[in-house]
């Protein structure tokens, strides 16, 4: 079993709708939890970070996360054609939070 | 001006010569990380650094070295280039003062080919 695992897509939504990307994770007693968008070609950049159960909003993008069912998840409302990227699911593993562990990604497109 | 950089952006190489590839950062980081990219696998981590006298393997570190010369610099090499390590590497920074949160700042890449 991977640490992170996300489906790698494509997810394709029209403009408008809202994008739900998914990721679930192996350790338990992680504690820090990321979404990054990258652009092909690009480098990653953090847009979420997320550490408590519940929901955090952040403009279009909300993060959310359930420690017991070692689930997280990023929903982007009124998608644009710009958003079409891969989002990377990354953890901090354990309580030291040091070792981050990236997923694959899930590469969405994003239709006018 | 880029917080983190990175130098070559691309390069192509012959298997068997030893490659270094540069990070440097304005950030004032002292955590710093080198990461590769390959399709499907994601960012795996092959080396990371608290300062300049802490260094540390990370899951894919044979075959790669590293030297942090600096709070702000942090060098990756290849010893002797194989054809697998062609990839695309990316560094990055994370602030100590963060803590576990750990939130990373990546530099721009360079795409490296091993022929």
């Amino acid at each position: 079993q991977k640490e992170v695992e996300q489906n790698s897509g494509p997810l394709s939504v029209p403009e408008g709708a809202i994008a739900s990307l998914n990721c679930t994770y192996s350790d338990r007693v992680s504690q820090s939890f990321f979404w990054y968008r990258q652009y092909s070609g690009k480098s990653p950049e953090l847009i979420m970070s997320i550490y408590s159960n519940g929901d955090k909003e952040d403009g279009r993008f909300t993060a959310q996360l359930n420690k017991a069912s070692q689930y997280v998840s990023l929903l982007i409302r009124d998608s644009q054609p710009s958003d079409s990227a891969t989002y990377l699911c990354a953890v901090n593993l354990g309580t030291g939070g040091f070792k981050t562990i990236f997923g694959a990604g899930t590469r969405l497109f994003v239709k006018a | 001006d880029a917080d983190v950089t990175q130098t070559p952006r691309n390069r192509i190489t012959k298997t068997g010569k030893r490659i270094m590839l540069e990070c440097s950062q304005t950030k004032g980081h002292d955590r710093m990380y080198w990461y590769r990219q390959d399709p499907g696998l994601g960012l795996r981590l092959i080396y990371y650094s608290f300062d300049v006298k802490d260094i540390n393997k990370g899951e894919i570190s044979d075959g790669y070295s590293v030297s942090r010369q600096a709070q702000a610099k942090f060098s990756l090499s290849l010893e002797s280039a194989i054809p697998n390590q062609t990839a695309l590497y990316f560094c990055a920074t994370s602030d100590l003062r963060q803590g576990g949160a750990n939130e990373q700042f990546f530099g721009p890449g360079t795409r490296l080919t091993v022929l």
